[in-house]
């Protein structure tokens, strides 16, 4: 079945660094990819999103590219802010076949710290 | 836009009590709703998808006659942890889905203590 990889985590940077969390993903079909983020005792959020190859998903200075060739959809950021801090959580959207119960296919999630 | 409201945020009860979580999409109709259970530092876990009008479907191993779900109009679905036990505390998390985008948009959770 559908699969999400992630990177573990904890990981850890300091302000300005360069963030990249992998993702990879097996799927049938065409799923669209998703990154969503947890802020500490919060629900999630939308981060940004890809609905077909070559794609780039884009906010907040966070960005991902959907690529086929290599099944993966790394989260990338230029310059980590101490706010950036929290989980985030890499998903795929099952095949549109499934029709009403589509559902979200996560990976565990990777926690970040930023610190000052 | 695309807000999804889940109320309460904390409930704390007791043993053997019922509590209902709702989850409202405020500025869009969901025809599909979905609940989640978050262990601490874990990964979702899907519980069940809510299609409104129709009986929701459960993933395996969620007790359907424990966590009871309807989805009564295209802006609220509700989840009832009936009989709750201490094993249920957990943070419950639902999501609405907007179509034809097929995003869902998730509510802030609730955080179930049982005592």
């Amino acid at each position: 079945g559908d699969s999400v990889t992630q990177m573990e985590g904890p990981v850890t940077l300091s302000e300005e660094a360069f963030l990249t969390i992998n993702c990879t993903y097996t799927a049938t079909g065409y799923p669209s990819l998703f990154w969503y983020v947890q802020y500490p005792g919060e629900g999630l959020q939308l981060l940004l999103k890809a609905t077909k190859a070559d794609d780039k998903g884009s906010n907040k200075g966070f960005e991902a590219t959907y690529r086929k060739e290599t099944t993966s959809f790394h989260l990338e950021k230029g310059s980590v802010q101490v706010s950036d801090s929290a989980v985030y959580f890499c998903a795929l959207s099952d095949s549109p076949n499934a029709g009403n119960n589509r559902k979200l296919i996560w990976g565990l999630g990777t926690s970040l710290a930023v610190n000052p | 836009g695309a807000v999804v409201s889940q109320h309460p945020s904390w409930v704390i009860c007791k043993s053997g009590t019922s509590v209902k979580i709702e989850c409202r999409s405020l500025d869009f109709q969901a025809t599909t709703m979905f609940w989640y259970r978050q262990f601490p530092k874990q990964s979702l876990m899907l519980m069940a998808t809510s299609n409104e009008g129709s009986k929701a479907t459960y993933e395996q191993g969620v007790e359907k006659d424990k966590f009871l779900i309807n989805h009564a109009s295209l802006t609220l679905s509700t989840l009832t942890v009936t009989s709750a036990h201490p094993e249920d505390s957990s943070f419950y998390i639902c999501s609405a889905r907007l179509t034809p985008v097929n995003i869902q948009y998730f509510g802030a959770g609730t955080r179930l203590s049982v005592l």
